[in-house]
């Protein structure tokens, strides 16, 4: 069964620095997408990036980009210019390609970010 | 809009009193989830389904029933709820070949 795991339970930076939450995990399976969820004080699951497995190139999304390592399993959130509005609890997730395990998304434990301003 | 609803949103309840817990999704997908968050451990899948009548266990079933009667509900039933099952509960879609998966806005449960 595949794994994530997030040993940052709480991070903190200061506003307009660039921070990095880690993530790695466990899986036996060569194809595979990666993502990383923000959830706000709202709770709503937010999703700010994905990486399929089969692609080179890091994902990047506006101030948010992705160190994808395949052969070292890991999948680490970059944020640059930080905002106060990026404070929330950051999720890395794995989902599979197979029809058995795409169904679900597998969680790592959740980092809190705090922008301190 | 495309969404995930869930209902209720915030729910106290006591032991033993059985609750519905409903989740539509208005996107035809056909896969659905339930997902519960609890603090240290992320969100565990508690039941899915990859279409209707078509339902199965997730990590933590215990607990819980489902059912997928028609393509857009898929209500999580809690017969006989306890303490333990006090937590932050998901619903999620998707279509059967994406990669993304889209969540309802939660619904925080109190069992006392």
């Amino acid at each position: 069964a595949q794994t994530v795991t997030q040993s940052q339970p709480e991070m903190s930076v200061q506003e307009a620095e660039t921070v990095t939450l880690s993530c790695t995990y466990d899986t036996s399976e060569s194809d595979y997408y990666l993502f990383w969820y923000k959830q706000p004080p709202s709770r709503q699951m937010i999703l700010v990036i994905r990486q399929e497995a089969y692609k080179q190139q890091n994902a990047t999304e506006n101030r948010f980009s992705v160190n994808f390592q395949k052969a070292a399993k890991s999948f680490s959130l970059k944020i640059s210019d930080s905002q106060l509005g990026d404070a929330a609890m950051y999720f890395c997730a794995y989902r599979s390609t197979w029809i058995q395990g795409a169904q679900k998304l597998v969680f790592g434990q959740g980092t809190r970010l705090t922008i301190n301003p | 809009e495309a969404q995930v609803t869930q209902n209720p949103r915030y729910l106290i309840t006591v032991t033993g009193k059985k609750l519905t817990v409903t989740c539509s999704q208005n996107m035809n997908h056909e896969y659905m989830s339930w997902y519960r968050q609890d603090p240290g451990l992320g969100l565990r899948q508690i039941y899915y389904s990859m279409n209707v009548e078509v339902t199965d266990k997730g990590d933590v079933p215990e607990g819980y029933k489902v059912s997928r009667k028609e393509k857009r509900n898929f209500p999580l039933i809690l017969e006989s709820p306890s303490p333990n099952q006090t937590s932050l509960y998901f619903c999620a879609s998707s279509t059967r070949t994406g990669d993304e998966q889209y969540f309802g806005p939660g619904t925080r449960l109190t069992v006392t």
